[in-house]
């Protein structure tokens, strides 16, 4: 268990719906991060936020947005689903968010888009 | 583009042999490089990593192995367990002046040990 959780675990929705996905960090760490896995890729990284400010952004579509509340848990917001958003999509975080933290991940929410 | 690539998608090894996976990237900025492994059903998990200042890191059983000039790492586990099977990531990071913690992966190699 790495102290980050995800929420939900699945997600089954249909195209042109707009869901959000939520990450809590591990107690004490400051940064987190958005990565998206779809079928038979690597993880693509999306976004990151450190204490409640974006950091680095990487191939997030602008249909993706993203936030870091005061409490730290961030949650990533999909919009006008379409079939090719099916993925999984992690989250980790660190506690500094410098290159070199250990990224701790959570366990990922599967999104089908149908 | 794929800057970081894992070309075996799968390895299948006997217990108590050596494992090799492979890992090359084009981008020669990247200068840290990290192995996750995962389970299925859960996230990756951190295993060992390595500065481009190094050529070799160990760390029990694994041992990671940095060519620079090749753009090449591999990770050695020695010797392989029935509990190493999962899928290994292969990422890389450049120094943005170290604020960003982002990382690139590879697609990932299935590892298969059997008893």
């Amino acid at each position: 268990d790495s102290g980050v959780t995800q929420t939900p675990k699945h997600l089954i929705t249909a195209t042109g719906q707009r869901v959000t996905l939520r990450c809590s960090p591990r107690s004490g760490d400051l940064s987190v991060y958005w990565y998206q896995q779809s079928l038979d890729q690597g993880l693509q990284f999306l976004i990151q936020y450190y204490n409640g400010e974006e950091r680095a952004k990487g191939n997030i579509l602008e249909r993706f947005s993203a936030q870091q509340f005061p409490d730290l848990h961030s949650e990533l917001n999909l919009s006008s689903l379409e079939l090719g958003d099916s993925a999984l999509y992690f989250c980790a975080s660190t506690a500094g968010g410098l290159r070199g933290d250990t990224q701790y991940f959570g366990p990922g929410t599967r999104l089908t888009v149908l | 583009d794929q800057q970081v690539k894992q070309n075996s998608p799968s390895l299948s090894v006997q217990e108590g042999r050596i494992s090799i996976l492979n890992c090359d990237y084009t981008n020669s900025m990247f200068d840290y490089f990290l192995w996750y492994k995962k389970y299925p059903a859960e996230g990756p998990t951190f295993l060992i990593s390595i500065s481009s200042i190094k050529d070799k890191n160990e760390d029990g059983r694994f041992t990671v192995f940095l060519n620079k000039s090749a753009k090449h790492l591999s990770l050695h586990i020695v010797p392989s367990q029935p509990g190493d099977s999962a899928v290994y990531f292969c990422a890389a990071s450049m120094n943005y002046g170290g604020s960003q913690g982002n990382l690139i992966f590879g697609k990932g190699t299935k590892l298969s040990v059997k008893p």
